[in-house]
């Protein structure tokens, strides 16, 4: 199995404001995902991170919004830009090695 | 494109008891199935999964079921304990692609 840790584990951010979070895997996987999932909700996917290419957003979810980088096989940052309320929620770092998806603990985002 | 539903929303048990989820899918080609577990402020949890070569797995107290032809799969916990109070979040993908997640169940078991 994938261990992920990220960072931060909560913020409190202002509205107008930019965070990265950075997401890190035990070990080398061939796909990186971010999802976001709201207070009671299941997970929406936001994005594939591509190592060495740009990410392959979701309908709905746009680069200039979410910037995601991905530099090599065991790393990635999803920016959340220009943020609103409506931006708070957990955002979560996932995985993939073989069929087997896992997530790290979660963002916890507040959008003040 | 793929579509899960899961039930029940919400399912509350007497400890010692059984419980059971249900997922129902709607792409015949889907041939994985995860289970996830979230506790409370904390990431999903894959706790077991099944692929469409067999029809059941177990895992101490938690086991899944498959029925390809009706498209629904099930997640057993018996003898419930408070631990066990968690979301509980099925999918489905189709060779570990595409992942498709269900609404969540909330369960509770009472101590």
């Amino acid at each position: 199995s994938a261990v992920i840790s990220q960072k931060p584990s909560r913020d409190i951010c202002q509205r107008g404001t930019s965070l990265t979070i950075q997401c890190q895997v035990d070990s080398q996987v061939t796909m990186m995902f971010w999802y976001r999932q709201q207070p009671g909700q299941s997970l929406t996917l936001i994005a594939t991170a591509n190592q060495g290419s740009e990410a392959t957003y979701e309908s709905g979810f746009v680069i200039d919004k979410f910037p995601i980088s991905r530099p090599n096989l065991t790393f990635s940052t999803l920016t959340v830009s220009n943020m609103s309320p409506e931006d708070s929620s957990i955002y979560l770092c996932s995985a993939r090695q073989s069929d087997e998806q896992y997530f790290g603990p979660g963002t916890r985002l507040t959008v003040t | 494109g793929e579509n899960v539903e899961q039930h029940p929303s919400t399912l509350s048990v007497q400890e010692g008891d059984s419980a059971v989820i249900k997922c129902t899918y709607s792409d015949s080609a889907s041939n994985y199935f995860p289970w996830y577990k979230q506790e409370l402020g904390k990431g999903p949890q894959l706790i077991i999964d099944i692929r469409s070569n067999v029809g059941e797995k177990k895992d101490q107290r938690i086991a899944v079921t498959l029925n390809k032809t009706a498209k629904h799969f099930s997640l057993h916990i018996t003898e419930t304990q408070p631990e066990d109070s968690a979301v509980y979040f099925c999918a489905a993908s189709i060779h570990g692609q595409n992942f498709v997640f269900g609404p969540g169940t909330r369960l509770s078991v009472l101590p």
